[in-house]
């Protein structure tokens, strides 16, 4: 397709189990970015990747978190162990290079419960 | 570093007011700006963006926004609310290059027939 898809659009799990949330770029954007969004609230960014390497993780809450990428492609987002605070939606965004003037790309996010 | 601020979590206006949505940002240097809006169950999609063109952007559906320096203010405005305006808006800031994008915390927007 022509946009950014997410994978699952929905997953609920139960608390402790891990998940993998899965985003592929709109072809040749080299920039990809993961967001948490909290019922009724902002963006959180949590990862930013420049190709397969990422330069800003600051975001990531913590350990439990980690993501990669496949050069320019795929990315996925794991959260291991969940925790009841993790239900969110997860967004990701690609953008067409490093440019400042390019906007972002958001897919439909995977909307995530944890029972 | 930059940071953004919307002035206002709800907003409510009639069917066919004035739509003012506020986003005042801090930059160190020049920056660039973005409006971004989400509908239900959907991503984020840009409205218009401001690239040290021209002060007074024009986006989509009749939104419109006015980059002010010497007010650090990039808001946004529609002369006449339509339902289907009716979303969340997000006002966003980068210095560019390889920096990440920082989003203001979001204003919804109510209409009322």
């Amino acid at each position: 397709g022509a946009g950014v898809s997410q994978s699952p659009s929905n997953k609920v799990t139960e608390k402790g189990k891990d998940v993998e949330l899965r985003c592929d770029p709109i072809s040749g954007h080299t920039a990809l970015y993961w967001y948490r969004q909290r019922l009724g609230q902002g963006l959180e960014f949590l990862i930013y990747f420049q190709g397969n390497s990422a330069p800003d993780k600051s975001g990531l809450p913590s350990d439990r978190f980690s993501a990669e990428r496949t050069g320019e492609s795929v990315s996925t987002l794991t959260i291991q162990r969940t925790q009841q605070e993790d239900s969110a939606v997860y967004l990701c965004a690609t953008q067409l290079g490093i440019v400042g003037t390019q906007p972002q790309h958001f897919g439909d996010g995977t909307r995530l419960s944890i029972l | 570093a930059q940071s953004v601020t919307q002035l206002g979590s709800h907003v409510s206006v009639s069917e066919g007011a004035l739509v003012l949505l506020r986003c005042n940002y801090s930059s160190s240097v020049p920056p660039y700006l973005f409006w971004y809006v989400q509908y239900p169950n959907q991503g984020l999609q840009l409205l218009l963006k401001y690239t040290s063109a021209a002060t007074l952007v024009k986006g989509i559906n009749g939104f419109e926004a006015e980059f002010k320096k010497s007010e650090t203010s990039f808001h946004l405005t529609k002369p006449s609310a339509h339902m289907s305006d009716a979303a969340e808006y997000f006002c966003a800031v980068t210095p560019g290059g390889y920096q990440k994008v920082t989003f203001g915390t979001g204003t919804k927007l109510q209409v009322i027939p």
